[in-house]
């Protein structure tokens, strides 16, 4: 059962550079949704989606973009990486929107910006 | 705009103790009220959702509940074990894909 998936799981960059975070799903999940986590503090929503095509803004959403041309995944960007984006990046999906239902979440990629 | 607190920061209790992780939020607003365990370098896994119209809910050696008028959940966890120790999360729903978070209680259960 691979639920949500996430590549890469560890990633070192330099200031400037950009690079994009994939995150899989096998369930059929309509919505997905990108987080930050940050020491000592609780999860904070980058941007979501509610179905295939879609995005919208989270809590978060400035210096990232995400793209979900496929129902199965959702794609995060960073197009210019700054030191205050280290952090440890979750994806998560679930069948209705927001909390309606528990979200399903991947293992995160590890970030750290130079 | 909704907080959720967490405490205590962090717990230590040796195995066999029952105990009680609390959740404060300041809207009570909120269509649900989630709880999560995260295992070190590991997402997040629900464990209990609490629906605004339920007062709690079981599921094996955990209880969570929800007093909305109060802004307050609490899990309890009975006979715990040294597998049970992780970092715990609760969040609150309020509608809209938006699930807020606390920043989680780190228990760790002493064998």
């Amino acid at each position: 059962n691979a639920g949500v998936t996430q590549t890469p799981k560890f990633r070192v960059l330099k200031t400037g550079q950009s690079m994009t975070l994939l995150c899989a799903q096998d369930m059929n999940h309509e919505y997905m949704y990108w987080y930050r986590q940050d020491p000592g503090m609780g999860l904070r929503l980058i941007h979501y989606s509610v179905g295939e095509g879609t995005t919208a803004k989270g809590e978060v959403p400035d210096g990232y973009n995400v793209s979900r041309l496929k129902k199965q995944n959702f794609l995060l960007g960073l197009e210019s990486a700054a030191p205050s984006q280290t952090s440890v990046y979750f994806c998560a999906s679930n069948h209705a929107g927001g909390g309606g239902q528990p979200q399903h979440f991947g293992d995160g990629t590890r970030l750290s910006i130079l | 705009k909704q907080e959720v607190t967490q405490i205590p920061a962090a717990l230590s209790v040796p195995e066999g103790e029952n105990l009680v992780l609390n959740c404060s939020f300041t809207d009570s607003a909120i269509y649900n009220l989630q709880w999560f365990r995260q295992d070190p370098g590991k997402g997040l896994t629900s464990l209990l959702l609490i629906q605004s119209s339920q007062r709690e809910q079981t599921s094996g050696r955990l209880n969570a509940s929800l007093d909305k008028s109060s802004g307050r959940s609490t899990l309890y966890i009975a006979a715990s074990q040294p597998g049970d120790s992780a970092t715990y999360l609760c969040a609150a729903y309020m509608g809209g894909n938006k699930l807020v978070f606390g920043a989680g209680t780190i228990l760790r259960v002493k064998s």
